[in-house]
């Protein structure tokens, strides 16, 4: 049973530019979790999604960022006009069901450095 | 709201000497709490988990926590370092009420000696 899946695992995207991160959850597990991880900070949630909807997105910036997890598909996190403030680690972590105390299971993260 | 506390941003210890981490939250009801490893470039993998139940948890690779609700922590401990054990260690705390998402606490990194 493969693991969480991201890709890519290090992006690289110039100011003003458009960056995209996917993430396919483990099999069977039908929500999807990102997490970010700002240089020498600890993991910050972003947002929680089931299939083709939005649970929690309290931890998302109000602008620029945008999360999908399409019914057929990997979950995309979307950032536009991305800025050198946005450079950081991205995980997404999947779980089966959330019953209480269900652990997530994490991806190796996508590196995006905004030059 | 929930917090985590991780006393320490770093750790040094020798091979074979005591592991401690410390980590204290902050919860509004019964919390769910979470140690996780993360190794150089890699994401994250669970070590040990407190739900319900027996306080003193064991994990992989020889670790165990203790929840202690009257001091509200869950100090991750180790009797013996490994070289292998150099990693950036994560106390988390799960929200039930908003589905499960992760707070996390600011990171141990843990760099050992031989």
């Amino acid at each position: 049973n493969a693991g969480v899946m991201q890709n890519p695992r290090h992006l690289v995207r110039r100011r003003g530019q458009e960056a995209r991160l996917r993430c396919s959850p483990m099999k069977g597990h039908s929500h999807v979790y990102w997490y970010r991880q700002l240089p020498e900070e600890g993991l910050k949630f972003m947002v929680y999604l089931q299939k083709e909807n939005i649970i929690d997105e309290s931890g998302m910036p109000k602008e620029r960022f945008s999360a999908e997890f399409p019914k057929e598909g990997p979950s995309i996190l979307r950032i536009q006009q991305v800025v050198r403030g946005d450079s950081a680690a991205y995980f997404c972590a999947s779980s089966p069901q959330v019953l209480e105390g269900n652990e997530q299971f994490f991806g190796p993260g996508t590196r995006l450095t905004v030059l | 709201a929930q917090s985590v506390t991780q006393l320490g941003s770093h750790v040094s210890v020798s091979e074979g000497a005591l592991v401690l981490l410390r980590c204290n939250y902050s919860s509004s009801v019964p919390p769910y709490l979470f140690w996780y490893v993360q190794y150089p470039n890699q994401g994250l993998q669970l070590l040990l988990k407190y739900t319900t139940g027996a306080t003193l948890v064991k994990g992989i690779n020889g670790f165990e926590a203790e929840f202690k609700k009257s001091e509200t922590s869950f100090h991750l401990t180790k009797p013996s370092a490994h070289m292998s054990d150099a990693a950036e260690y994560f106390c988390a705390v799960s929200d039930k009420a908003a589905g499960n998402k992760l707070t996390f606490g600011g990171g141990t990194r843990v760099l050992v000696k031989p």
